[in-house]
């Protein structure tokens, strides 16, 4: 079964405009990461925020964590074409600080950044 | 340096049929995680290990999955009598247990059809 829901499901988006999209959890986490995936393959890691941080950024990217809500955004300013892919959340979701800890994922946030 | 790789890539067999898939994790990383990924959904944890044994197996589908990884580097699944629903993109995934934080390498897959 899968924790997170991401929201919305499918974003369609002009080059340089901003994309933010949503996930909410369930259970209590120790840390959430986002991920992106081009063409139903590899997954590439962009960020990871810790329970403890309320925001995080990275390059374009930004990501908010509020566990009171157990939801999370992330919000990709400036898009590009090369942008377009799948974003997944995740989470380790045991709320025990011990790595090595199975990630669920929630169903992802298809975005396309049309030229 | 070189990342996680998995082989095949693609992998067409026939229902009934018995199937390896091989994971290599980055070099040094102790812990690593099977999920498999249907069309349109998120990754979902098949099996996690920790060195060479299984840490956490609890998402294997059924007894005609199981894993091993004999010396604590390559991984391989196995799938017995495979089914038209095991059909599926089988990610591998690798991490170096550092602390508290649990970010997870991905390698590019493994599609795997069933007929």
């Amino acid at each position: 079964s899968q924790q997170g829901e991401e929201d919305p499901q499918a974003l369609s988006i002009q080059e340089g405009e901003n994309a933010t999209m949503n996930c909410s959890y369930k259970t209590s986490i120790n840390n959430l990461q986002w991920y992106r995936q081009n063409s139903g393959r590899g997954l590439v890691h962009l960020i990871l925020i810790r329970s403890n941080e309320r925001e995080k950024h990275s390059g374009r990217l930004r990501v908010t964590l509020d566990t009171s809500k157990k939801s999370s955004s992330l919000l990709i300013t400036a898009s590009r074409a090369a942008d377009t892919a799948s974003y997944f959340c995740a989470t380790d979701g045991s709320g025990i600080k011990a790595a090595g800890n199975k990630l669920t994922f929630g169903g992802g946030t298809r975005v396309l950044v049309k030229p | 340096g070189a990342g996680v790789s998995q082989t095949p890539s693609n992998k067409v067999t026939e229902k009934g049929k018995y199937v390896e898939l091989r994971c290599d994790p980055i070099s040094g990383h102790t812990a690593l995680y099977w999920y498999r990924q249907s069309l349109g959904q998120g990754p979902e944890f098949l099996i996690y290990f920790q060195g060479t044994g299984a840490a956490d197996d609890s998402g294997l589908p059924n007894d005609r999955f199981f894993a091993v990884r004999p010396e604590g580097s390559v991984s391989t699944l196995k799938i017995q009598r495979t089914e038209r629903g095991d059909s599926a993109v089988y990610l591998c995934a690798s991490s170096a247990i550092s602390g508290s934080y649990n970010e997870q390498f991905f390698g590019p897959g493994t599609r795997l059809t069933v007929l």
